[in-house]
């Protein structure tokens, strides 16, 4: 069985310039979280979906970061523009419904801003 | 104070040692506990829950303490390939009515030959 695709996994870019994740879940899935993880720090929470719902997007950057799952099943993370400090890696992960069970995670997207 | 919080280490200990971590959380009403390991520059694995009676699998034995709000993780005989950093997670239910999903920053194990 598939595990959880996230693409590209390595991403440098300038700063101001907007940049694009993608991740397609484990199938049958309809929990789906984005993370963002710096060097020496647990992931963080940027959003979660339940389906195409974004059920808590309390930590998202509203003015820079944005978020869609429009069937249910792929997700992309648009960060548009840029900052320095936005060097990290993202990492998405699914699980049951409900967020039930184990969270299964992908190999991330490691973003460096220059 | 962190939600979820664990002594960052780095622990170095030798090879056959025991080794315990720590976690404490802030929620009370925190429902669900977990340890992950994380490799260097790959993604979180989930290592095992955590439940109330506490629970061992092989050299692994995670704990659950609620009165003081902290679980732990003690590895006996520790192997080289047990280095790695390890994830406390904590989950519980928001003020919406959603499950709430918390990562501690993670302590990492170092063992040495």
């Amino acid at each position: 069985e598939a595990g959880v695709v996230q693409s590209p996994r390595y991403k440098i870019i300038e700063k101001k310039q907007p940049v694009a994740f993608w991740c397609n879940p484990i199938s049958g899935h309809n929990t789906l979280y984005w993370y963002l993880q710096n060097l020496g720090q647990g992931p963080e929470l940027l959003i979660r979906y339940e389906n195409e719902e974004a059920v808590d997007d309390s930590q998202l950057p509203k003015d820079r970061f944005s978020a869609e799952r429009l069937k249910g099943v792929d997700s992309t993370l648009k960060i548009q523009p840029a900052e320095l400090g936005d060097s990290a890696v993202y990492l998405c992960a699914s699980s049951g419904t409900g967020g039930v069970g184990e969270q299964f995670f992908g190999p991330g997207t490691r973003l460096t801003v220059l | 104070r962190k939600e979820v919080e664990q002594d960052p280490g780095p622990f170095n200990v030798p090879e056959g040692a025991t080794v315990a971590f720590n976690c404490t959380y802030s929620n009370s009403a925190s429902q669900s506990f977990f340890w992950y390991r994380q490799d260097c520059r790959k993604e979180p694995k989930l290592l095992m829950s955590v439940y109330s009676s506490g629970n061992e699998d092989g050299r692994f034995t995670a704990q659950l303490n609620r009165a003081s709000q902290y679980i732990s993780l003690l590895i006996r005989d520790s192997k080289l390939s047990d280095s790695a950093t390890y994830l406390c997670v904590v989950k519980g239910w928001d003020s919406g009515g959603y499950q709430k999903v918390t990562f501690g920053t993670g302590t990492k194990l170092q063992v040495i030959p």
